[in-house]
C-alpha cells in the first residue's frame, strides 16, 4: 500500500464541518483512495473512495487534489455521533488486496 | 439483513486453551477476513479467504488456524492462547476478490487471555 499520512487527532465543533487531511504523495496513477471510520469498541466502517474526481455519498465528500498527493475527508455537518478515529487507506491496485489500517486520525466532535 | 455476525461477543482463555471465534455473513460475499485490534493500534490482518475452499495467510497468522466452512462462515481456531493473543477480533467480508477494498466488518470478539 502506498504510505499515508493522517494528523494523530482532531477536534471539532458539532454542526460545523469536519475536514480530515491525508497525505499519500507516493500514491500510483491507478491507485484508489479510500477512507474508512471506526466508532469506539465497534468494526470499522466503509465511508467513501475515489481515485481522482471529487466523490459525495450519504455520508461525506471526498475532494482529492490534481496531483493526486494529498486528499480531504469532509463531513459536512458533524454530530456526536462522528466522533471516531478516520482511517485514510491507499491499497495497491494489483489484482485482490488486503487492507492497511493505519492509527488514523482520532476526531473528537464536541457540543 | 444482519450484515457480518460474530460470536462470542467476550471471552476468557486461560493459557493453553482453546477455542473458535465464528464468523457469518449473510450479504452473499465471496471473501472474508480475519483481523486483530490492540488497543491503541491499527487493525492487523490475521487470514483471509478470497473465495470459498480457499485461505491464505495475513500479516500476522502465527498461533492461528482458519477455516472457510461455507460461503457464509469463516472461523478462526486459537489451538493454544497465549496472553500475547489478548485482542479484540473483527471478522469483514467484500464482495468478491476484486471488491477486497470495501469491506463490510462485523462487530468484533474481545478475547482476553489469562
Amino acid at each position: 500500500d502506498a504510505k499515508t499520512t493522517q494528523p494523530t487527532s482532531m477536534d471539532c465543533a458539532e454542526g460545523r464541518a469536519a475536514n480530515l487531511p491525508c497525505n499519500h504523495s507516493t500514491i500510483s496513477g491507478n491507485e484508489y483512495v479510500y477512507w474508512y471510520r471506526q466508532i469506539h469498541s465497534q468494526g470499522p466502517q466503509y465511508i467513501i473512495h475515489g481515485l481522482k474526481n471529487n466523490e459525495t455519498n450519504e455520508m461525506a465528500s471526498l475532494i482529492i487534489t490534481e496531483d493526486r498527493k494529498s486528499s480531504t475527508l469532509i463531513l459536512p455537518h458533524a454530530t456526536l455521533r462522528d466522533t471516531a478515529v478516520y482511517y485514510c487507506i491507499v491499497p495497491m491496485n494489483t489484482g485482490f488486496q488486503k487492507l492497511v489500517f493505519g492509527t488514523g486520525t482520532r476526531l473528537l466532535v464536541s457540543p | 439483513n444482519a450484515g457480518v455476525t460474530q460470536t462470542p461477543k467476550f471471552q476468557v482463555l486461560k493459557t493453553g486453551q482453546s477455542m473458535t471465534l465464528q464468523c457469518a455473513q449473510d450479504m452473499n460475499h465471496n471473501s472474508m477476513y480475519w483481523y486483530r485490534q490492540d488497543p491503541g493500534m491499527g487493525l492487523r490482518l490475521i487470514y483471509y479467504s478470497a473465495s470459498e475452499g480457499t485461505t491464505d495467510k495475513g500479516e500476522v497468522p502465527n498461533g492461528y488456524n482458519v477455516s472457510r466452512l461455507n460461503k457464509r462462515e469463516f472461523s478462526l481456531r486459537l489451538e493454544s492462547a497465549a496472553p500475547s493473543q489478548t485482542s479484540v477480533y473483527f471478522c469483514a467480508s467484500s464482495e468478491n476478490p476484486q471488491s477486497s477494498r470495501t469491506q463490510y466488518f462485523g462487530p468484533g470478539t474481545r478475547l482476553l487471555v489469562l
